[in-house]
């Protein structure tokens, strides 16, 4: 059975960069022919995709986030990070990892979500 | 973009009743390579998405049989056969054929 966690801190301050990490079991991140993405949800309100990782490092992201976000794997863990610059208010969400590129079938895995507040 | 649109927006429907969901696309949903990349998602409370259904009508590993998805082109229906309160949540559809995909706006699903 594959399972996500996402892990960070759950508090971060305007204008810096939020980091969280997902740790992969059940299934490898390098193999697969899996995409591995990020998606967040803000309180109340509907998903938002963000970013993915190919199995083989490449990466895409959504067009309104792009200069801000930075998507990566580390294979030796099993693990895949994503990173936000110059974080606002308007970035507070909980912050989803899943299996799947945002494209044809979606995600069939999801991590339980990590509430990530941004504020000083 | 696709845009996608869900209809209703909030569903109060009644235990052991039937409930239906649509979803329209902007765009025909049909890829190049003859699949449909209509998905469904669950929400319950608190809880992160599921996936229920995936190419239009294929039911996820554990969905119950009473959850099915159907259509073609740009409208797509998902039916509950028999609501159940484990149903309760919000239900988002999903366009994964045309770059960059989209949800849908969601139906919160409740009981009277």
């Amino acid at each position: 059975q594959v399972q996500l966690q996402e892990s960070g801190p759950g508090l971060v301050k305007p204008s810096q960069t939020l980091s969280l990490t997902c740790t992969v079991s059940g299934a490898s991140i390098s193999s697969g022919n899996y995409y591995w993405s990020w998606i967040r949800q803000p309180a109340g309100k509907g998903l938002e995709w963000i970013g993915r990782i190919y199995t083989s490092g490449n990466t895409n992201y959504n067009p309104s986030l792009k200069s801000r976000v930075i998507v990566s794997m580390d294979t030796s863990k099993n693990q895949f990070s994503l990173k936000l610059s110059s974080v606002t208010a308007a970035d507070t969400a909980v912050y989803y990892c899943a299996r799947g590129g945002y494209s044809k079938s979606g995600f069939d895995y999801w991590g339980q979500g990590t509430l990530v507040t941004v504020s000083s | 973009d696709v845009v996608m649109t869900q209809s209703p927006l909030s569903l109060p429907v009644t235990l052991g009743q039937p409930a239906s969901i649509s979803c329209r696309s902007s765009q025909s949903l049909v890829h190049s390579d003859g699949n449909t990349y209509l998905n469904w998602f669950q929400q319950r409370p608190g809880q992160s998405p599921r996936r229920l259904i995936y190419k239009v009508s294929n039911r996820d590993s554990g969905v119950p049989d009473r959850f099915n998805g159907s259509g073609s082109g740009t409208d797509f229906t998902l039916k509950i056969s028999r609501v159940e309160a484990e149903d309760v949540g919000v239900y988002y559809c999903m366009q994964g054929t045309h770059w960059l995909g989209t949800f849908g706006q969601g139906t919160k699903v409740e009981i009277k």
